[in-house]
């Protein structure tokens, strides 16, 4: 597609509950990158995929997140047991390739808006 | 380990004043340098970046240069607008065949707003 797509832009969830966040990179785009912005924390790191692997998953927060990614493309974000502090906006981003040529542009989605409540 | 550092904000400026907002690096290896900017209600958007030392990054007015000695990353515009008020992130990626995969490693943000 032109962009990184993300789904849903908004999601209210009772808390306990369980959440999927869905990514489609830009068409091409070997890695695939998860970020967490929320207020007070800034941008933080969550995972990398390159293809379907994940190299670095160190800044997943607790094993209640878990990702996954397919066909070298679309990526789903899975938080199990939804908590407050869960709330924050999920961003999804994409580039060219992965280990090699640091100046390659990432790419943002607009993310998906987690509020749990 | 890699990190940045802005200068804390919030920002608040009259239209066509002269904007700068201070970005500073640490990082292991040669890192690439960004700005990323985020408007209200929009996704984050790469604004400008460098490669290396001395380059000059450019794009709607605002420049930035990678100063390595200096270890710092500097955004200018000269004539600020309105439609500039917007979350301007500094950032970095250290590429290659390490562990840093190339992540985008960010600073806080600096909240501009420029009135009228």
């Amino acid at each position: 597609g032109a962009g990184v797509s993300q789904s849903p832009s908004n999601k209210v969830t009772e808390k306990g509950k369980d959440v999927e966040l869905r990514c489609d990179p830009i068409s091409g785009h070997t890695a695939l990158y998860w970020y967490r912005q929320s207020l007070g924390q800034g941008l933080e790191f969550l995972i990398y995929f390159q293809g379907n692997s994940a190299p670095d998953k160190s800044g997943l927060p607790s094993d209640r997140f878990s990702a996954e990614r397919t066909g070298g493309s679309v990526s789903t974000l899975t938080i199990q047991r939804t908590q407050q502090e869960d709330s924050a906006v999920y961003l999804c981003a994409s580039r060219k390739r992965g280990a090699g040529g640091s100046g390659n542009t990432i790419y943002f989605g607009e993310g998906s808006w987690l509020t749990v409540v | 380990g890699n990190s940045v550092t802005q200068m804390e904000g919030p920002v608040t400026l009259s239209e066509e004043a002269f904007l700068t907002i201070n970005c500073t690096y640490t990082a292991t290896g040669y890192p690439s340098l960004f700005w990323y900017v985020q408007y209200p209600g929009e996704g984050l958007q790469l604004l400008l970046k460098a490669t290396k030392a001395d380059d000059k990054g450019s794009n709607k007015g605002f420049e930035a240069t990678y100063r390595k000695e200096t270890t710092s990353f500097h955004l200018e515009k000269g004539s600020v607008q309105v439609s500039d008020s917007a979350v301007y992130f500094c950032a970095l990626s250290v590429g290659g065949g390490g562990t840093s995969y190339g992540k985008l490693t960010f600073g806080q943000g600096t909240i501009l707003t420029v009135h009228p």
